[in-house]
């Protein structure tokens, strides 16, 4: 199957600090998304990357969609504390999968 | 503009009952997208309806099935509830013909089996 393996499954962090958690894949995908999720809401999506070797930001965030398209990553800078919740990586071809997340706490 | 609506929020079941979960997608939204989300986990697929027909399913099991009615709307049946069904219950709507995988979610629904 389509199993996307996503680390780090969670990192402590000081506010101010730069993040950076990756996704991999056996399988090919079209497209990488990625997604947060807060306590009690579902997931909202942060970046989404089409091609090969694209590179996108949003704000203090950075993706990036591998060039063998089976791996993505993405970067948090100058880390805040609303930052704080679960980010899951998602790989698309004509349904989603998702990792299995990775949660980060950020301490004023 | 309303996004993703789902209901009810929090339910309770007992094993061997049945639930009914609904959903109405976002506007302009033709399709939608059922996940179950276990405790700690990512979002797992269950099935994609467009057009009122089921398009593509997940690895589930046949007590799984749902509907989708002319407004978009959708719902999620799940017969002979084991304990292994509580999980949270998430329902995303797209526009089809983009196909970009821009899913929006709602907050989902809470079911718990006893």
């Amino acid at each position: 199957g389509q199993q996307l393996n996503q680390s780090p499954q969670s990192m402590f962090i000081q506010e101010g600090e730069d993040v950076s958690m990756n996704c991999t894949s056996s399988s090919i995908f079209n497209t990488w998304l990625w997604y947060k999720q807060d306590p009690g809401e579902g997931p909202v999506l942060l970046i989404a990357l089409y091609k090969a070797g694209e590179l996108t930001s949003n704000g203090r965030l950075t993706a990036q969609f591998g060039i063998t398209r089976k791996d993505s990553f993405l970067n948090i800078s100058a880390s805040i504390p609303s930052d704080v919740g679960i980010y899951f990586c998602a790989g698309h071809n004509n349904d989603m999968r998702f990792g299995a997340g990775t949660r980060l706490t950020v301490k004023p | 503009d309303a996004g993703v609506t789902q209901s009810p929020t929090h339910l309770i079941k007992t094993r061997g009952q049945q639930v009914t979960l609904r959903c109405s997608p976002k506007s302009g939204h033709d399709t939608v997208s059922w996940y179950q989300q276990a405790l700690g986990q990512g979002p797992q697929f269950i099935f994609q309806y467009y057009e009122e027909e089921e398009r593509q399913r997940g690895n589930f099991p046949d007590r799984f099935s749902g509907h989708q009615f002319p407004n978009y709307s959708s719902e999620l049946n799940v017969n002979a509830l084991l304990l292994g069904d509580s999980a949270l219950y998430l329902c995303a709507s797209s526009f089809r013909r983009l196909n970009t995988g821009e899913l929006f979610f709602g907050e989902g629904s809470r079911l718990t089996v006893l």
